[in-house]
């Protein structure tokens, strides 16, 4: 079996601030982790993603997300919020099993004040 | 590069209508999903397909119906369309069920 939970469902930086949602994943083999972002009246895209390999993960858009298996966490970051960062996240974890679709975790909306 | 379409983009019904979703992708994808997107709620799979002619169930499918007759086609419909229907409706599709989906922008479906 496997879930994420994202911890905050409402998250509210400053614009210049640093960026960071949290999301840890339960998964009883090797997760592949991803992070997808929702802007309004939009369907989601993918931000990034980690599979094997390196566990700090570059994206679209200046974040990064670093897979910590001790942790069981997968957190999104961006060191700067810029006002068209304002969207909804969602983080998702499968594994490698080509069959085993993604569980996504119940979305974090990020609001960036000026 | 259309990706993921879906079609309408909003529709309102009223209590007892029926209608029907229509999604289509032309990446070749194997795997197909249909969600449902409420407040609070996150994103819920509702049916979903593993290849042409396969559909199965997923976490919320009492109302809905399914149909993948082709390969790029996913087809939602809802027989009596009900008040806690009122959603976002997205669909996604991937090429194995471990890869990223792709999703289409949604449909807006109000019923009153």
């Amino acid at each position: 079996a496997q879930s994420v939970t994202q911890l905050g469902s409402h998250v509210s930086v400053s614009e210049g601030a640093l960026v960071l949602l949290r999301c840890n994943y339960s998964s009883s083999v090797p997760p592949y982790l991803f992070w997808y972002v929702q802007y309004p009246n939009q369907g989601l895209q993918l931000l990034l993603k980690y599979t094997t390999g390196a566990t700090l993960v570059k994206g679209i858009n200046g974040f990064e997300a670093e897979f910590k298996k001790s942790e069981t966490s997968f957190h999104l970051t961006k060191p700067s919020a810029h006002m068209s960062d304002a969207a909804e996240y969602f983080c998702a974890v499968t594994n490698n099993n080509a069959g085993n679709m993604l569980t996504f975790g119940g979305g974090t909306r990020l609001m960036v004040k000026p | 590069n259309a990706g993921v379409t879906q079609t309408p983009k909003f529709r309102v019904l009223k209590t007892g209508q029926s209608m029907t979703l229509l999604c289509a992708q032309d990446m070749n994808h194997e795997y197909m999903y249909w969600y449902r997107q409420d407040p609070g709620m996150g994103l819920r799979l509702i049916h979903y397909s593993v290849g042409e002619g396969t559909t199965a169930k997923g976490e919320v499918p009492d109302g809905y119906n399914v149909s993948r007759l082709k390969k790029q086609n996913f087809l939602l419909g809802l027989e009596s369309a009900a008040p806690s229907q009122t959603s976002v409706y997205f669909c996604a599709s991937s090429y194995t069920g471990n890869q990223p989906q792709h999703f289409g922008d949604g449909t807006r479906l109000s019923i009153l």
